[in-house]
């Protein structure tokens, strides 16, 4: 096992193209977040699953934004009609159960909105 | 809603001294987890140390070390005999039991050699 896997590492679209990332967790961890992180903060929260189940939403997380984890393994966020505030990094980060052990996180996938 | 504060956007240390990053937080809970996330220049997070708020031993782990005051609800993170790769962007991060963690918006720790 790798680890979190998330692809692809960099993205650059025009504004009002939809774009999809894709996160493979730890194999053996039933829980999968999303993050988003903006240049000088930190990741803020957006959605989470437990195997396939979206369990809760930020409401960060507008309309134009759907994630999706068929099968409990693997899970796909997708942006519709991107902007410019979009621009971020994407992380994806998984976990058995609670995360009180914390979470591994993958690298991230880096949106570029021009 | 639980809110992580990091007073403290950037730190500078010499090689080989100690430092300390501070981190306040606010909850309405009695049972919960903290964390300290290192992020590196190449972004990918990585755990450094963890605390459960019911226990009063402070975490160690070589030569990080917190100092857990829980009535205060701070955490601080002390780095001992600073290293060129201990250099990163440093969050702390809160767990209560419900969806996922909570982060700070990060130290950014500067290794002088």
């Amino acid at each position: 096992d790798t680890g979190v896997s998330q692809n692809p590492r960099h993205k650059i679209t025009k504004r009002g193209q939809n774009v999809t990332f894709r996160c493979d967790p730890i194999s053996e961890h039933n829980r999968l977040y999303w993050y988003r992180q903006t240049l000088g903060q930190g990741p803020e929260f957006l959605t989470y699953f437990q195997n396939e189940a979206q369990l809760e939403k930020s409401r960060l997380l507008s309309d134009r934004f759907s994630a999706e984890r068929p099968k409990g393994s693997f899970s796909t966020l997708e942006i519709q009609r991107t902007e410019q505030g979009d621009s971020a990094m994407y992380l994806c980060a998984s976990s058995v159960g609670n995360p009180v052990y914390g979470y591994t996180f993958g690298s991230g996938t880096r949106l570029t909105v021009v | 809603a639980q809110t992580v504060t990091q007073s403290q956007p950037e730190m500078s240390v010499q090689e080989a001294e100690t430092v300390t990053l501070s981190c306040t937080y606010d909850t309405s809970e009695s049972d919960y987890y903290l964390f300290w996330y290192k992020q590196p220049p190449s972004r990918q997070m990585i755990l450094v140390i963890r605390q459960e708020a019911y226990k009063q031993q402070n975490a160690t782990e070589n030569r990080f070390s917190v100092n857990f005051q829980k009535a205060a609800k701070s955490f601080s993170l002390k780095i001992s005999d600073s290293q060129l790769g201990d250099a990163a962007m440093y969050f702390c991060a809160y767990f209560g039991g419900a969806d996922g963690l909570t982060f700070g918006k990060g130290t950014h720790l500067i290794i002088q050699p």
